[in-house]
Order: C-alpha cells, then structure tokens, then sequence
C-alpha cells in the first residue's frame, strides 16, 4: 500500500538555523507528486511546495526547498534561516498517479518548535 | 483570487444529534472539493471528494455523507451524530494544478 512516514514527532531548532523535516514514501506508482504543507495552532493547511516525480530538479520556494532524493524515496524539507512563526505542525504528503491524482494521503505530522 | 469558506468555525453538538457543515469555493469553477477530518493530534483522514455537482466519492465507510448541491458548494452532513466524530473537519479544493488549498477548518465536539 502506498504510505507517506515521518518519523519525527517533534523537532527543536533555534531562530536563524536550518532545520531538515524527514518525509519517506512508499510506491511502486512511477508517477506522483509531494506536497508539504503547514499547520499553525490555528488548524488551518498552508501550502507550502510541491514536487513532481519526474522533476528534475528540487522544488525551492522562498525559505523552503524540498531535498527530493528518488532512489531513497525520500522527501525532506529544508527550512532555511528558520522564523518564530516557523513553529507549527508539518506535514508531507502525496498523490499518487494511479489514483487519478485525486486523493492526498498524509502523514502524521512533525511538530517544529523555533527558539529565540 | 480564489478563497474558501467554512462554517461554522466552531461547533458543539450532543451525541445523536444532526450535523450540517458548508464549504463554499470564490473565484474558481468546477473544482474538485474535499472534506478531511482530523483528530486530536493526528494527520489528516480524507472523507469525501467531488468531481462534479452530484458527483461524491466516499473513502472512509462511516455515518458521515456529503452532498453538492453546487459548483462550488460541499455540504458534509450526519443524521445522528456519534462521540467519535468530535474532531477538526477541513474543506479543500484543486482547480488546474495539484495543490490543493484549504479552508479555515471547522472544530466540531460531540458531547
């Protein structure tokens, strides 16, 4: 079955660092796409960066980009220069083509904490 | 631009009890729309899809139901409610890409 892992429960980094977030995937589909996303203690999903599976190149957008690392089957996202308000809930996830790219599975989530 | 509502953002109801929550999409047409549930510190569990008006596709068999009566209206409902159904429900939608973005949430809590 196809499954998104993040093994991380909780992570602590100080204000300005750089903080990896661990995504794994599980598919023998050749054709998905990756998304994080962030959840504030408000409960809304923010969108943050997508990855297809056949780019060639890793997703960047403003302070965050997406290590894509197929042959591991892995999806980690780098926060640079990480913000107080970087402090929510992160989580990764995947349409998988054989689905019709209809359905987002997720997975539980990497609470972030940033320190002054 | 395009925005998502729901409401209402808050609710409390006793078990068995009705349930009725409303998503509405502006600025786009023919989305496909999502409703998500998650629990208590958990990720999130999709419930129902759209493609179309009438059209729902149900991922989780459960006491739950969804309708769209519009384009851009997703309706999630219960006849009777159940304590297992407190939780953090979300609304989504995709236009052309695959992102799909969402709406504000609605916490419900079944007493």
């Amino acid at each position: 079955a196809q499954k998104i892992t993040q093994t991380q429960p909780g992570m602590f980094v100080q204000e300005k660092e750089a903080v990896t977030l661990d995504c794994t995937y599980d598919t023998s589909d050749p054709s998905y796409g990756l998304f994080w996303y962030k959840q504030p203690s408000s409960g809304e999903m923010i969108f943050l960066i997508y990855q297809g599976s056949y780019d060639q190149q890793n997703a960047t957008e403003g302070r965050y980009s997406l290590n894509f690392q197929k042959a591991r089957k892995s999806a980690n996202l780098v926060i640079s220069a990480s913000q107080l308000g970087d402090s929510a809930m992160y989580f990764c996830a995947s349409l998988w083509g054989d689905s019709g790219y209809s359905t987002l599975t997720f997975g539980k989530g990497t609470m972030l904490l940033v320190s002054p | 631009s395009q925005t998502i509502h729901q409401w209402p953002a808050t609710l409390v109801q006793p078990v068995g009890s009705p349930l009725s929550l409303e998503c509405t999409v502006e600025g786009t047409s023919n989305p496909n729309l999502y409703w998500y549930r998650q629990a208590a510190g958990r990720g999130l569990q999709l419930l129902f899809y759209s493609v179309g008006i009438g059209q729902i596709s149900s991922e989780v068999p459960q006491n739950l139901s969804a309708s769209r009566p519009q384009d851009r209206q997703f309706i999630l409902s219960s006849k009777k409610l159940l304590l297992s159904d407190s939780g953090f429900y979300l609304c989504a939608w995709t236009g052309q890409g695959y992102e799909q973005y969402f709406g504000p949430g609605t916490r419900l809590t079944v007493t």
